[in-house]
């Protein structure tokens, strides 16, 4: 069975301080991981997509990696508006390729 | 219309009651997913449709939950005799491709069941 792992379950930053958020996970076969951001009362939205093992990907202040074993979410000098839920996913090749497994998500906050 | 449009966005019902939500997906989009997420969890698959291939169930957690989609619009997922414990917010989520690899996601319908 499909599992992922987020952590830390909170994340509380002063504005400009840069951290990482980690996801675990394991997986009978990537197909990709994917990390979405998630506002209160609002659907995730689409961040990266990651394929394989080394590929890193960028967008604003965040950026992406990812090893056999887990992808992390760095998030460089962050500002208020990073506020929000982080979650990790990952979709399986084959006949289960037809969902994602979602982590538990991490709640960032960013003080000013 | 711009995204993925849910109604209703807030739903209270009584125990032992059924409930019928709606997803209106992008237009020109062939998959459409239902996703359950209750209070400080991640997101729990519960079916996935395809075009005019026969959904994937495999995430219903019981008989009580049903969907349907005709062709490549409109969802409903029917919950009968509610309890407690259906008590989530249910997002739907559609995609332009086969692949699937970005997902489009409503804002949801907030189900609370008395």
């Amino acid at each position: 069975e499909d599992q992922v792992t987020q952590s830390p379950e909170a994340l509380r930053l002063q504005e400009g301080e840069s951290s990482s958020l980690n996801c675990s996970y394991t997986v009978s076969g990537l197909r990709g991981l994917f990390w979405y951001r998630q506002d209160p009362g609002k659907g995730p939205e689409f961040l990266f997509t990651l394929y394989s093992a080394g590929e890193e990907k960028e967008k604003e202040r965040l950026k992406a990696t990812l090893t056999k074993k887990e992808s992390f979410l760095h998030i460089t000098a962050p500002k208020p508006e990073d506020s929000a839920t982080y979650l990790c996913a990952v979709q399986a090749r084959g006949a289960a390729g037809n969902k994602l497994t979602f982590g538990g998500g991490t709640r960032v906050l960013v003080k000013p | 219309g711009a995204g993925v449009s849910q109604s209703p966005s807030n739903k209270v019902t009584e125990k032992g009651k059924d409930v019928e939500l709606r997803c209106d997906p992008i237009s020109g989009h062939t998959a459409l997913y239902w996703y359950r997420q209750r209070l400080g969890q991640g997101l729990e698959f519960l079916i996935y449709f395809q075009g005019n291939s026969a959904p994937d169930k495999s995430g219903l957690p019981s008989d009580r939950f049903s969907a349907e989609r005709t062709g490549e619009s409109v969802s409903t997922l029917t919950i009968q005799r509610t309890q407690q414990e259906d008590s989530a917010v249910y997002l739907c989520a559609s995609s332009p491709t086969v692949k699937n690899e970005k997902l489009f996601f409503g804002s949801g319908t907030q189900l609370s069941v008395l």
